[in-house]
Protein backbone atom coordinates (compact mmCIF):
# COMPACT_ATOMS: atom_id res chain seq x y z
CA UNK A 1 0.00 0.00 0.00
CA UNK A 2 1.27 3.67 -0.62
CA UNK A 3 2.88 4.49 2.46
CA UNK A 4 4.62 1.10 3.53
CA UNK A 5 7.00 -0.61 1.72
CA UNK A 6 7.87 -4.59 2.55
CA UNK A 7 10.80 -6.72 1.55
CA UNK A 8 11.31 -9.17 0.46
CA UNK A 9 7.60 -9.52 -1.14
CA UNK A 10 8.31 -13.56 -1.21
CA UNK A 11 10.77 -15.31 0.89
CA UNK A 12 11.45 -19.32 1.28
CA UNK A 13 13.45 -20.88 3.30
CA UNK A 14 14.76 -23.58 4.75
CA UNK A 15 13.45 -25.22 8.52
CA UNK A 16 15.49 -24.03 11.19
CA UNK A 17 17.19 -21.25 9.33
CA UNK A 18 16.82 -17.37 10.61
CA UNK A 19 15.09 -14.75 8.38
CA UNK A 20 14.32 -10.83 8.48
CA UNK A 21 11.55 -8.82 7.08
CA UNK A 22 11.70 -5.26 6.50
CA UNK A 23 9.59 -2.87 6.64
CA UNK A 24 10.11 0.94 5.46
CA UNK A 25 7.18 3.32 6.25
CA UNK A 26 8.09 5.84 3.19
CA UNK A 27 6.34 8.46 5.45
CA UNK A 28 7.73 8.66 8.31
CA UNK A 29 4.75 7.41 10.73
CA UNK A 30 5.15 7.07 14.27
CA UNK A 31 2.98 4.52 14.90
CA UNK A 32 3.78 0.53 13.10
CA UNK A 33 2.70 -2.77 13.70
CA UNK A 34 3.22 -5.96 12.11
CA UNK A 35 0.42 -8.25 11.80
CA UNK A 36 0.39 -12.24 10.56
CA UNK A 37 -1.78 -13.50 7.91
CA UNK A 38 -2.20 -17.56 7.77
CA UNK A 39 -5.56 -19.68 6.65
CA UNK A 40 -5.55 -21.42 9.75
CA UNK A 41 -5.61 -18.28 12.45
CA UNK A 42 -6.26 -15.05 10.14
CA UNK A 43 -5.29 -12.09 10.63
CA UNK A 44 -3.18 -11.69 14.19
CA UNK A 45 -0.98 -8.56 15.37
CA UNK A 46 2.33 -9.31 16.19
CA UNK A 47 4.28 -6.21 17.26
CA UNK A 48 2.88 -2.46 17.76
CA UNK A 49 5.28 0.19 17.62
CA UNK A 50 5.27 3.47 18.82
CA UNK A 51 7.62 6.53 18.63
CA UNK A 52 9.99 6.37 21.95
CA UNK A 53 7.73 4.18 23.91
CA UNK A 54 8.44 0.34 25.04
CA UNK A 55 6.98 -1.67 21.71
CA UNK A 56 4.33 -3.68 22.64
CA UNK A 57 5.63 -7.28 22.40
CA UNK A 58 2.68 -9.31 23.73
CA UNK A 59 1.04 -10.90 20.00
CA UNK A 60 4.58 -12.51 19.43
CA UNK A 61 3.86 -16.52 19.15
CA UNK A 62 7.73 -17.03 20.38
CA UNK A 63 10.97 -16.07 21.68
CA UNK A 64 11.95 -17.16 17.94
CA UNK A 65 10.33 -14.01 17.01
CA UNK A 66 11.37 -10.08 17.73
CA UNK A 67 11.25 -6.71 15.66
CA UNK A 68 12.99 -3.85 16.31
CA UNK A 69 12.91 -0.31 15.00
CA UNK A 70 15.17 1.81 13.98
CA UNK A 71 15.66 5.39 14.20
CA UNK A 72 11.72 5.80 14.28
CA UNK A 73 11.04 4.68 10.27
CA UNK A 74 12.44 1.11 9.17
CA UNK A 75 11.31 -1.76 11.58
CA UNK A 76 12.75 -4.98 10.80
CA UNK A 77 10.68 -8.59 11.99
CA UNK A 78 13.28 -11.52 12.70
CA UNK A 79 11.92 -14.81 12.89
CA UNK A 80 15.16 -17.49 14.64
CA UNK A 81 14.89 -21.35 13.70
CA UNK A 82 12.01 -20.99 11.48
CA UNK A 83 9.67 -23.38 11.59
CA UNK A 84 6.70 -24.89 9.11
CA UNK A 85 4.08 -23.23 11.28
CA UNK A 86 6.11 -20.00 10.33
CA UNK A 87 4.61 -19.92 7.13
CA UNK A 88 2.09 -17.18 6.49
CA UNK A 89 1.84 -13.63 4.94
CA UNK A 90 3.59 -10.46 7.26
CA UNK A 91 2.24 -7.30 6.93
CA UNK A 92 3.50 -4.34 8.74
CA UNK A 93 0.95 -1.48 9.16
CA UNK A 94 1.19 2.37 9.98
CA UNK A 95 -1.63 4.10 11.46
CA UNK A 96 -2.34 7.28 9.17
CA UNK A 97 -1.94 10.65 10.31
CA UNK A 98 -5.16 12.54 10.15
CA UNK A 99 -8.08 10.24 9.62
CA UNK A 100 -7.34 7.79 12.41
CA UNK A 101 -7.24 4.71 9.34
CA UNK A 102 -4.16 2.15 8.97
CA UNK A 103 -2.47 1.58 5.74
CA UNK A 104 -0.85 -2.00 4.97
CA UNK A 105 1.83 -2.98 3.10
CA UNK A 106 1.92 -5.44 0.50
CA UNK A 107 3.47 -8.16 2.91
CA UNK A 108 5.85 -10.54 2.83
CA UNK A 109 4.83 -14.21 1.87
CA UNK A 110 6.80 -16.59 3.85
CA UNK A 111 7.44 -20.45 2.96
CA UNK A 112 9.65 -22.81 5.04
CA UNK A 113 10.08 -26.09 4.06
CA UNK B 1 -10.65 -10.41 25.34
CA UNK B 2 -11.90 -8.49 22.09
CA UNK B 3 -13.54 -11.16 19.68
CA UNK B 4 -14.74 -10.06 16.36
CA UNK B 5 -17.35 -12.17 14.68
CA UNK B 6 -18.19 -11.89 11.21
CA UNK B 7 -20.82 -13.66 9.08
CA UNK B 8 -21.24 -15.08 6.54
CA UNK B 9 -17.80 -16.35 5.96
CA UNK B 10 -18.46 -17.48 2.05
CA UNK B 11 -20.60 -15.79 0.44
CA UNK B 12 -21.80 -16.32 -3.17
CA UNK B 13 -24.54 -13.68 -4.95
CA UNK B 14 -25.71 -13.10 -8.51
CA UNK B 15 -25.25 -9.66 -9.85
CA UNK B 16 -27.42 -6.84 -9.21
CA UNK B 17 -28.72 -8.54 -6.07
CA UNK B 18 -28.68 -6.66 -2.53
CA UNK B 19 -27.04 -8.44 0.59
CA UNK B 20 -25.36 -7.49 3.85
CA UNK B 21 -22.40 -9.05 5.66
CA UNK B 22 -22.41 -8.54 9.29
CA UNK B 23 -19.85 -7.88 12.27
CA UNK B 24 -20.11 -8.28 16.03
CA UNK B 25 -17.68 -7.66 18.70
CA UNK B 26 -17.67 -8.50 22.13
CA UNK B 27 -16.15 -5.37 23.75
CA UNK B 28 -16.84 -1.49 23.81
CA UNK B 29 -15.22 0.13 20.80
CA UNK B 30 -15.65 3.43 19.21
CA UNK B 31 -13.68 2.74 15.77
CA UNK B 32 -14.28 0.15 13.51
CA UNK B 33 -13.10 -0.65 10.03
CA UNK B 34 -13.94 -3.03 6.72
CA UNK B 35 -10.68 -3.78 4.61
CA UNK B 36 -10.89 -5.29 1.03
CA UNK B 37 -8.54 -8.27 -0.17
CA UNK B 38 -8.06 -9.46 -3.39
CA UNK B 39 -6.59 -12.50 -3.74
CA UNK B 40 -2.61 -12.46 -3.37
CA UNK B 41 -2.75 -9.01 -2.42
CA UNK B 42 -2.67 -7.20 0.67
CA UNK B 43 -5.50 -5.06 2.68
CA UNK B 44 -7.27 -1.98 0.76
CA UNK B 45 -8.61 0.36 3.21
CA UNK B 46 -12.66 0.80 2.51
CA UNK B 47 -14.22 2.76 5.33
CA UNK B 48 -13.36 3.92 9.24
CA UNK B 49 -16.01 4.71 11.26
CA UNK B 50 -15.48 6.27 14.50
CA UNK B 51 -18.78 6.56 16.21
CA UNK B 52 -22.47 5.43 16.74
CA UNK B 53 -25.06 5.93 13.98
CA UNK B 54 -21.87 6.58 11.34
CA UNK B 55 -22.87 6.04 8.10
CA UNK B 56 -20.48 5.76 5.22
CA UNK B 57 -20.76 4.88 1.60
CA UNK B 58 -18.65 4.85 -1.82
CA UNK B 59 -20.15 3.17 -4.79
CA UNK B 60 -22.44 -0.07 -4.05
CA UNK B 61 -20.40 -0.42 -0.83
CA UNK B 62 -22.54 0.96 2.17
CA UNK B 63 -20.83 0.84 6.09
CA UNK B 64 -22.73 1.79 9.62
CA UNK B 65 -21.97 0.98 13.05
CA UNK B 66 -24.07 0.53 15.93
CA UNK B 67 -21.88 0.91 19.42
CA UNK B 68 -24.42 0.03 21.52
CA UNK B 69 -25.33 -3.20 19.23
CA UNK B 70 -21.36 -3.75 19.13
CA UNK B 71 -22.34 -4.36 15.42
CA UNK B 72 -21.53 -2.87 11.99
CA UNK B 73 -23.08 -4.00 8.63
CA UNK B 74 -21.27 -3.78 4.99
CA UNK B 75 -24.33 -3.45 2.88
CA UNK B 76 -23.87 -4.71 -1.00
CA UNK B 77 -26.16 -2.64 -3.28
CA UNK B 78 -26.72 -4.64 -6.96
CA UNK B 79 -23.35 -6.17 -6.82
CA UNK B 80 -21.06 -6.02 -9.59
CA UNK B 81 -18.62 -8.97 -10.48
CA UNK B 82 -15.50 -6.45 -9.34
CA UNK B 83 -16.57 -6.75 -5.84
CA UNK B 84 -15.26 -9.91 -5.76
CA UNK B 85 -12.93 -10.28 -2.91
CA UNK B 86 -12.32 -11.16 0.96
CA UNK B 87 -14.11 -8.47 3.12
CA UNK B 88 -12.53 -7.87 6.84
CA UNK B 89 -13.82 -6.00 9.25
CA UNK B 90 -11.91 -5.01 12.10
CA UNK B 91 -11.95 -3.83 15.69
CA UNK B 92 -9.63 -1.27 17.26
CA UNK B 93 -8.51 -2.19 20.93
CA UNK B 94 -6.88 0.14 22.85
CA UNK B 95 -4.92 -1.19 26.11
CA UNK B 96 -3.11 0.82 28.35
CA UNK B 97 -0.34 2.54 26.23
CA UNK B 98 -0.86 0.36 23.40
CA UNK B 99 -3.55 -0.57 20.83
CA UNK B 100 -4.11 -3.15 18.42
CA UNK B 101 -7.10 -4.00 15.33
CA UNK B 102 -8.16 -7.31 16.19
CA UNK B 103 -9.63 -8.76 12.97
CA UNK B 104 -12.75 -10.73 11.98
CA UNK B 105 -12.14 -14.05 9.81
CA UNK B 106 -13.18 -12.44 6.66
CA UNK B 107 -16.14 -12.76 4.23
CA UNK B 108 -15.21 -14.50 1.19
CA UNK B 109 -17.72 -12.66 -1.53
CA UNK B 110 -18.10 -14.25 -5.58
CA UNK B 111 -20.52 -12.68 -7.67
CA UNK B 112 -21.83 -14.78 -10.32
CA UNK B 113 -22.64 -13.12 -13.62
Amino acid sequence: GAGVSQSPSNKVTEKGKDVELRCDPISGHTALYWYRQSLGQGLEFLIYFQGNSAPDKSGLPSDRFSAERTGGSVSTLTIQRTQQEDSAVYLCAVRDRYNYGYTFGSGTRLTVV
Amino acid sequence: ELKVEQNPLFLSMQEGKNYTIYCNYSTTSDRLYWYRQDPGKSLESLFVLLSNGAVKQEGRLMASLDTKARLSTLHITAAVHDLSATYFCAVLRPQGGSEKLVFGKGTKLTVNP
